[in-house]
């Protein structure tokens, strides 16, 4: 059965340092997520992409934060200068309409 | 502003039948979608609906009353394994509710 990948599992940082999040949606999937978790809280969406292009944005996905389709596969969400407070799970999720698959995460950790 | 409640907890007892409810308030529609989340693990989707009145898929079932802002989530037959955390999110801007923690009892 066809899956969201993402890498890496874990990923530890140093405040101010830039970090890159990726992701391989479902293959023939044309809309694509990013989410955060913080510990214990709710999930928080971050931004949607379709035909390249965000369509939708929160207003935790400020300037620190981007996204990018660099090939016909990945997904990428880059925060350029990590905050102590983007300590969080990182999920990405794909749908071809309005089901969508999560992948299992990536724990960011920054100190 | 957007906000979804839902309970924060409820228990249930193996075999029978629970009811999760969820408010919204919200500038716009989108449809009203529920996830299954496990302790320490990703969301799986459970149901979508977008009209008014019940849909049904196997043991779950979710309804919608647009008028109202109110969903629910109905579980019949409960497993032990559908001890979880119960997730209520708007299709408008994609919010999420803080999700209602479920433990099924032997």
């Amino acid at each position: 059965e066809p899956e969201v990948t993402q890498t890496p599992s874990h990923q530890v940082t140093q405040m101010g340092q830039e970090v890159i999040l990726r992701c391989v949606p479902i293959s023939n999937h044309l809309y694509f997520y990013w989410y955060r978790q913080i510990l214990g809280q709710k999930v928080e969406f971050l931004v949607s992409f379709y035909n390249n292009e965000i369509s939708e944005k929160s207003e935790i996905f400020d300037d620190q934060f981007s996204v990018e389709r660099p090939d016909g596969s990945n997904f990428t969400l880059k925060i350029r200068s990590t905050k102590l407070e983007d300590s969080a799970m990182y999920f990405c999720a794909s749908s071809e309409i309005q089901e969508q698959f999560f992948g299992p995460g990536t724990r960011l950790t920054v100190l | 502003g957007q906000n979804i409640d839902q309970p924060t907890e409820m228990t249930a007892t193996e075999g029978a039948i629970v009811q999760i409810n969820c408010t919204y308030q919200t500038s716009g529609f989108n449809g009203l979608f529920w996830y299954q989340q496990h302790a320490g693990e990703a969301p799986t989707f459970l149901s979508y609906n977008v009209l008014d009145g019940l849909e049904e898929k196997g043991r779950f079932s979710s309804f919608l009353s647009r008028s109202k802002g109110y969903s629910y989530l109905l579980l019949k037959e409960l497993q032990m394994k559908d001890s979880a955390s119960y997730l209520c999110a708007h299709g408008q801007n994609f919010v999420f509710g803080p999700g209602t923690r479920l433990s099924v009892l032997p």
